[in-house]
């Protein structure tokens, strides 16, 4: 069974751009969560969707969104991008939600110069 | 609210050396705890898991007991590989979350075995 995979690998934008990465989660998984992760602050929650509707979002201002599509895939978006979005990102699947056990990509590094 | 307290980095290691990474968490009610493990260029994946007090997560030598009276879960390996070396997270998930999936993570601790 294929794993998690996320598109770009590695992206570079300047300050104000805005930035689409995109995540497959594992075939027949439903549920996926993005996740931030930056030196100082760790692994921080974003959001999380099931069934093409946000069950649950972290501390991130509205600049930060996503969204589902019918086949499970999904895309979080930064708008108006700030130095500080610098960081991995990691999108997580797992078959349904409130489970911790997620199947983690390898992540999106995003550089903002 | 929930949150995860690892025991600070680095932690090195000659090889076949025994492992602990302490970890203790917060959180209301019993939640389900996990190790995953973070190697260079990668994303995370599952070490074990362990969903109520007392059991005892297992996976490649690793071991993690869920301790209710000391609110821990402590990783534990006998002997380390230089092919251990990687970051560790220790993570929960509240139960009955209904459907939210929001891990909570430590800050990570990594792990440099040398020969």
């Amino acid at each position: 069974k294929a794993g998690v995979t996320q598109t770009p690998r590695y992206l570079i934008k300047t300050r104000g751009q805005q930035v689409t990465l995109s995540c497959s989660p594992i075939s027949g998984h439903r549920s996926v969560s993005w996740y931030q992760q930056t030196p100082g602050q760790g692994l921080q929650f974003l959001f999380e969707y099931f069934s093409e509707t946000q069950r649950n979002k972290g501390n991130f201002p509205g600049r930060f969104s996503g969204r589902q599509f019918s086949n499970s895939r999904s895309e979080m978006n930064v708008s108006t991008l700030e130095l500080g979005d610098s960081a991995l990102y990691l999108c997580a699947s797992s078959a349904r939600p409130g489970q911790g056990e997620q199947y983690f990509g390898p992540g999106t590094r995003l550089t903002v110069t | 609210g929930n949150s995860v307290t690892q025991m600070e980095g680095p932690v090195t290691l000659s090889e076949e050396a025994f492992l602990t990474i302490n970890c203790t968490y917060t959180a209301t009610g019993y939640p389900s705890l996990f190790w995953y493990v973070q190697y260079p260029g990668e994303g995370l994946q599952l070490l074990l898991k362990a969903t109520k007090a007392d059991d005892k997560g297992s996976n490649k030598g690793f071991e993690a007991t869920y301790r209710k009276e000391t609110t821990s879960f402590h990783l534990e390996k006998g002997s380390v590989q230089v092919s251990d070396s990687a970051v560790y997270f220790c993570a929960l998930i509240p139960i009955n979350t209904g459907t939210a999936s929001k891990l909570t993570f430590g800050t990570g601790t990594r792990l440099q075995v040398t020969l």
